[in-house]
């Protein structure tokens, strides 16, 4: 079946750099768009980019614009996603989520998440 | 960016009764809005996809309507399992948007 599967969680510094990973099974991983999506403790959902595994194309959020970097390993399946000078608001589970093309392009499936914690 | 405010932002209901949850966007965005049902602790899961049509799996007691600003999801008769926070998203412009949310509770 398609799945995904992420990075464990992650404790962070002020400053520092975070890198998750999203590792897809089940599908050709190059026929399909992969997008990132943050949501912090008890909030909505903030979508933050994507990127085209097929070329290694990108599009992200003006909000991250500078600080995300998404780039993908197609001999192994896997898509990253790295944010830099974490503060203490990017505190937040980060998921990523497959564009099901055959299907309005909506996301399906989710990987389980990420929670990337950015503490002094 | 195109704005999706969605309303209520918590619903309180009963299991069996009927459940409307509406999501205004800014500007038109045709059909391309889906919605997604999230549950404490997990990733949220594609209910409808094309402001109408249900994504693999989903019951036919949700359904999916409007087209342009306006979109409602309606759940015809509430299940135990459908307590749970709904988002709507669009896909008619980058940046990609969610709603803020709207939560379904047992009352």
């Amino acid at each position: 079946q398609v799945q995904l599967v992420q990075s464990g969680a992650e404790v962070k510094q002020p400053g520092a750099s975070v890198k998750v990973s999203c590792k897809a099974s089940g599908y050709t991983f190059t026929d399909y768009s992969l997008h990132w999506v943050r949501q912090a403790p008890g909030q909505g959902l903030e979508w933050m980019g994507r990127i085209n595994p097929n070329g290694g194309g990108t599009n992200s959020a003006q909000n991250f614009q500078g600080r995300v970097t998404m780039t993908r390993d197609t001999s192994i399946s896997t898509a990253y996603m790295d944010l830099s000078r974490l503060r203490p608001d990017d505190t937040a589970v980060y998921y990523c989520a497959r564009e099901d093309s055959l299907k309005g392009d909506c996301f399906d499936p989710w990987g389980q998440g990420t929670l990337v914690t950015v503490s002094s | 960016e195109i704005v999706l405010t969605q309303s209520p932002a918590t619903l309180s209901l009963s299991p069996g009764e009927r459940a409307t949850l509406s999501c205004r966007a800014s500007q038109s965005i045709s059909s391309y809005l889906a919605w997604y049902q999230q549950k404490p602790g997990q990733a949220p899961r594609p209910l409808i996809y094309d402001a109408s049509n249900r994504a693999t799996g989903i019951p036919g007691r949700f359904r999916g309507s409007g087209s342009g600003t306006d979109f409602t999801l309606t759940i015809s008769s509430l299940e135990p399992e459908d307590f749970a926070v709904y988002y709507c998203q669009q896909r008619s412009s980058w940046p990609l948007t969610f709603g803020g949310g709207t939560k379904v509770e047992i009352k």
